[in-house]
Parts: C-alpha cells; structure tokens; sequence
C-alpha cells in the first residue's frame, strides 16, 4: 500500500492547456503538502493545507490552485500552462506541523509542457 | 529568512570510499535539522534528523552532528556503496507557531558510487 500516492506519474502537455494533479496519502496525517523541483534538483515548497485549511502559500502564480476536498487528498490545478512549468512536483505529507516530524513524499509527477 | 547550503555537486565516489557532504544552514531560532535521500525515480525520504544541538542522527551507516556553533549539519559515511547512488537534501524546519512545518531544502547534491 502506497502512502502518499500521485497521480499521474508522467504529464506531457501543449502550452496553454490547463492540467490537475492529484495526490492522496492514507496515512491518516493531518497536513498535505505541494514541492516543485525544478531540473537543478532543487525543491521549494508551493503549499500546505492542514486539515483542509491553507496554512502555507508561497510566491507561486496565481495559474496553479490547490485544492482540498478532505484532509487525505490534496490536488493541485494548472492553467494556461507555460514551459516554465515543466518540473516535478512532488506531494507530502505528515501528521500535524511539529518541527521534528518527517514528511512522507510521493514518488513524483513529471510535468513536461511543450 | 531561512536557509541551506550544500556542497555543489555531483560527487563521484568509489565503492568503499569515505563520504562527506557539507551543510551549512542560517535560521532564526532552533531548528530541526534533516538529511532526506532520494533515490532515481522516487520521491524523497528521511535518511536522519536531529532536533537539538550536539545531537546525532544516524542511519544506515550515514550520521551528521547539529552543531549550532558553526551552524553545520555535515552527513558523513565511512563506507559508501553503489546503492547510496541518490541525491541528497539537508533541510531544516523552524521550530515556532508559524513555520507550519515549512520545510527549507537545500540545493542538492548527486552522489555517484562506482564498484
């Protein structure tokens, strides 16, 4: 059983186009978490609901809105999509907002915009 | 604000060779300090962590030492593999009422073991 699961893996689209990515963890944590990773490697956080409330929104554009219909899913919608988009993007999670909690990732979306 | 500093990479290691990569970090504050792994086509995952300062994470094999005087938070390992083949991220999350567990990576650093 996967715990924190994204959906899909592989996401490869036209300019302008607007996509969702989905993400679920079943692992009963309370906050939810979206990261982009860029070709560089390096990650930086784009938003946190904990229980389903929006506690973190980072300087993104407004074209991305996330989503969160209960406290195991946390999705993330793109608009008018741009190559400067193309990244991974990576779902977390954990169960509360301590400092020393790890957060449980998911393996990743590839997002490829052409 | 927060922030991590890594070493640049790639390193490129032989099999059983010693394994250091170095982090720094600036944060207001006590944080937490992490190192996550992630491994090709995976997402990432929590190699080791230490809360408090002069404490010690370690796991499988790799260990790193808070130390608040230098602000560092090195990982090292006496005997590298070729399945440590990953990226590496040190990270820290602010301990306080408003930090909501935001965690802050540093950049990276892509470690090669060759037999």
């Amino acid at each position: 059983d996967t715990a924190v699961s994204q959906t899909p893996k592989y996401l490869v689209t036209q300019m302008g186009n607007d996509k969702s990515i989905k993400c679920e963890q079943n692992l009963g944590h309370d906050t939810m978490y979206w990261y982009k990773q860029d070709s560089k490697k390096f990650l930086k956080i784009m938003f946190s609901y904990n229980n389903k409330e929006l506690i973190i929104n980072e300087t993104v554009p407004n074209r991305f809105s996330p989503k969160s219909p209960d406290k195991a899913h946390l999705n993330l919608h793109i608009n008018s999509l741009e190559l400067g988009d193309s990244a991974v993007y990576f779902c977390a999670s954990r169960v509360g907002v301590a400092s020393n909690e790890k957060l449980f990732f998911g393996s990743g979306t590839q997002l490829s915009v052409l | 604000g927060n922030s991590v500093t890594q070493m640049e990479g790639p390193v490129t290691l032989s099999e059983e060779a010693f394994l250091t990569i170095n982090c720094t970090y600036t944060a207001t504050g006590y944080p937490s300090l992490f190192w996550y792994v992630q491994y090709p086509g995976e997402g990432l995952q929590l190699l080791l962590k230490a809360t408090k300062a002069d404490d010690k994470g370690s796991n499988k094999g790799f260990e790193a030492t808070y130390r608040k005087e230098t602000t560092s938070f090195h990982l090292e390992k006496g005997s590298v593999q070729v399945s440590d083949s990953a990226v590496y991220f040190c990270a820290l999350i602010n301990a306080g009422g408003t930090s909501y567990g935001k965690l802050t990576f540093g950049q990276g650093t892509i470690l090669t073991v060759h037999p």
